[in-house]
């Protein structure tokens, strides 16, 4: 079974840095799109950013460009979302999620979600 | 930006009846949209992309129709495992985008 497992959350002071991971199993990762997705409590899901399979191109929500960079490591099977300059409205859980077998941008399936909480 | 609207955001119905949800795009996505299930403390599953298509291991009860700005999902005859909260998701356009979501309760 394809799993997706997210770490690095926590609290962080506006203006911090925080580096979450998404460590992948059970697919081949370095054939998938890779997303990150998140979700502020009682609210929708909004999607952050994708990165291409071998990790040369990535595209960004205009919300979190110039603060976010996503990567990705082929050999260890991770994803990795590096945020700087975190504000309170970054604060979400925030889910990996790979590209889907239907289409690189379906996210199929997700991780289960790692807190991201900022505040003084 | 897309904008998708979900109405209704609440929908109360029994176990049995039948589901539709809609979503309504701000502009023309052709087929490109998708609709996920999430329920409480879990994260989205996948349920239908591209308008109509059923994603692995979903249930023919779940169908999707639609195109250009409109869009529905129906779910007939509810099992107690589908009341969830519902979005739908465009990938027509960059960035992509969800809706505000519909909640399926139990009336």
């Amino acid at each position: 079974e394809v799993q997706l497992v997210e770490s690095g959350g926590g609290l962080v002071q506006p203006g911090g840095s925080l580096r979450l991971s998404c460590a992948a199993s059970e697919f081949t990762f370095s054939s998938f799109f890779m997303h990150w997705v998140r979700q502020a409590p009682g609210k929708g899901p909004v999607w952050v950013s994708r990165v291409s399979t071998d990790g040369s191109s990535a595209v960004y929500a205009d919300s979190v460009k110039g603060r976010f960079t996503i990567s990705r490591d082929n050999a260890k099977n991770t994803l990795y979302l590096q945020m700087n300059s975190l504000r309170a409205e970054d604060t979400a859980v925030y889910y990996c999620a790979r590209g889907a077998d239907s289409g690189a941008n379906w996210f199929d399936p997700w991780g289960q979600g790692t807190l991201v909480t900022v505040s003084s | 930006e897309i904008v998708l609207t979900q109405s209704p955001a609440t929908l109360s119905l029994s176990p049995g009846e039948s589901a539709t949800l809609s979503c309504r795009a701000s502009q023309s996505i052709t087929r490109f949209l998708g609709w996920y299930q999430q329920k409480p403390g879990q994260a989205p599953r996948l349920l239908i992309y591209d308008a109509s298509n059923r994603a692995t291991g979903i249930p023919a009860r779940f169908s999707g129709s639609g195109s250009g700005t409109d869009f529905t999902l129906t779910i007939s005859n509810l099992e107690p495992e589908d009341f969830a909260v519902y979005y739908c998701q465009q990938r027509g356009q960059w960035p992509l985008t969800f809706g505000g979501g519909t909640k399926v309760e139990t009336k």
